[in-house]
């Protein structure tokens, strides 16, 4: 099993619909974080979370809500979508006290908003 | 504005060859580099690292240097399989700082 989960990991909604991505870890990390990846631009931060009580922007978050149910939680939603929100969305989880702050990723969710 | 530049988006080596994948990045307050791997159909992977205090890490096939001069870095592997072939991300690390900022993503293609 994966240690970070992502649901659902394929998604196409209709403009103007409210969708929630959903992450959960086994890795018992404190530090969440969401990102999107397109075509030419990499992956690029959403919002972050380092502990329950904590919640950050990144450098994207304009559209976007998180919220960090739990340690292991960390669900993303869009309020409302438009079609250029359409991308592959990784959740993440860090643990501090490793090298450079090694980031792991689950295997992603592919949006596309019509 | 983007700190973290991979300007190859795609390279093609030929299996058992060197490849080298680039890296530049535009603030010195860098204090970590970190490369991922990422096959189709699944999350990033990380790959290898290295701390702006040196200039060469290396894991078997796979070797990270380090030009702070430049702000460059890049990632050999000796030799090229089949299986490396995926999209790499070089990401670097502000220091005090828990984010990675990603480069753009290279696709590297081996050859048989």
């Amino acid at each position: 099993d994966a240690d970070v989960t992502q649901t659902p990991r394929n998604r196409i909604t209709k403009t103007g619909k409210r969708i929630m991505l959903e992450c959960s870890q086994t890795k018992g990390h404190d530090r969440m974080y969401w990102y999107r990846q397109d075509p030419g631009l990499g992956l690029r931060l959403i919002y972050y979370s380092f502990d329950v009580k904590d919640i950050n922007k990144g450098e994207i978050s304009d559209g976007y809500s998180v919220s960090r149910q739990a340690q292991a939680k960390f669900s993303l939603s869009l309020e409302s979508a438009i079609p250029n929100q359409t991308a592959l969305y990784f959740c993440a989880t860090s643990d501090p006290g490793t090298a450079g702050n090694t980031i792991y990723f689950g295997e992603g969710s592919w949006l596309t908003v019509v | 504005d983007q700190q973290v530049k991979q300007n190859s988006p795609s390279l093609s080596v030929q299996e058992g060859r060197i490849s080298i994948l680039n890296c530049d990045y535009t603030n010195s307050m860098f204090d970590y580099f970190l490369w991922y791997k990422k096959y189709p159909a699944e999350g990033p992977t990380f790959l290898i690292s290295i701390s702006s205090i040196k200039d060469k890490n290396e894991d078997g096939r796979f070797t990270v240097f380090l030009n702070k001069s430049a702000k460059h870095l890049s990632l050999h592997i000796v030799p090229s399989q089949p299986g490396d072939s995926a999209v790499y991300f070089c990401a670097a690390k502000f220091q005090g700082a828990q984010k990675l900022v990603f480069g753009q993503g290279t696709r590297l293609t081996i050859n048989p």
